[in-house]
């Protein structure tokens, strides 16, 4: 499998819910990222890790919760959301460290509602 | 705080017509991306451009990158149902700054 993965496609869950997002990278990338892309908003950096090192955490609150533990795997623990945390989040990753500004390679992402 | 705008926000036009979307900011970027965003997926890079006036060709789109470095367009010839996405533009500099991007629908 080549790319960036994401599982799951889709998640349902109540507030009260810990659950997990992953991401994985077949590309040889050191770097990972998770963004968040809400409707009517510019996609909204998260994370950001370089060779497994959290390098940037732009204000997030601690319901979500970073993990990676190699410089392919990326996962979000989510914990104690709320509905406004809805949104489709978004892996990526790209060559080197540069914020990405060689162009990211993106996982299809996972569809979140907090019910 | 740098943004970028983008051009229009919705755009829905007749399969075989042209268009052009717009991607402008105040700010200098060292360099611009275009990505387009279908249903259900994650963005996919198209182009990224570097140099002032740097135009790139990608089968019928064309991307150009302002003389000042502040913004940019894409050209669609004879646009076709497969070119219906979201279009989003991002700009690098110390950091990456993303529009929020133009829907397009090509109707057939």
């Amino acid at each position: 499998e080549t790319g960036v993965t994401q599982t799951p496609r889709h998640l349902v869950m109540g507030m009260t819910n810990k659950k997990s997002l992953k991401c994985e990278q077949h590309l040889g990338h050191n770097a990972m990222y998770w963004y968040k892309q809400s409707a009517k908003k510019p996609l909204e950096l998260m994370f950001v890790y370089n060779f497994k090192e959290q390098t940037e955490n732009n204000s997030v609150p601690s319901r979500f919760s970073p993990e990676c533990p190699n410089s392919s795997h990326l996962f979000l623990h989510l914990h104690t959301l709320q509905p406004e945390d809805s949104a489709l989040y978004l892996c990526a990753s790209s060559q080197g460290w540069s914020r990405g500004a060689g162009g990211y390679t993106f996982g299809s992402g996972t569809r979140l509602t907090v019910v | 705080t740098q943004l970028l705008e983008q051009s229009p926000q919705f755009l829905s036009i007749q399969e075989g017509e042209n268009l052009t979307v717009y991607c402008n900011s105040s700010s200098v970027f060292s360099s611009l991306q275009w990505y387009r965003q279908e249903p259900g997926e994650g963005p996919v890079l198209l182009v990224t451009v570097v140099t002032g006036g740097e135009v790139k060709k990608l089968k019928r789109l064309t991307f150009q990158f302002g003389d000042a470095r502040k913004d940019s367009s894409l050209h669609i010839t004879a646009a076709q149902p497969g070119d219906t996405g979201l279009y989003l533009c991002a700009g690098a500099d110390d950091k990456i700054i993303f529009g929020k991007g133009t829907r397009l629908h090509i109707l057939p």
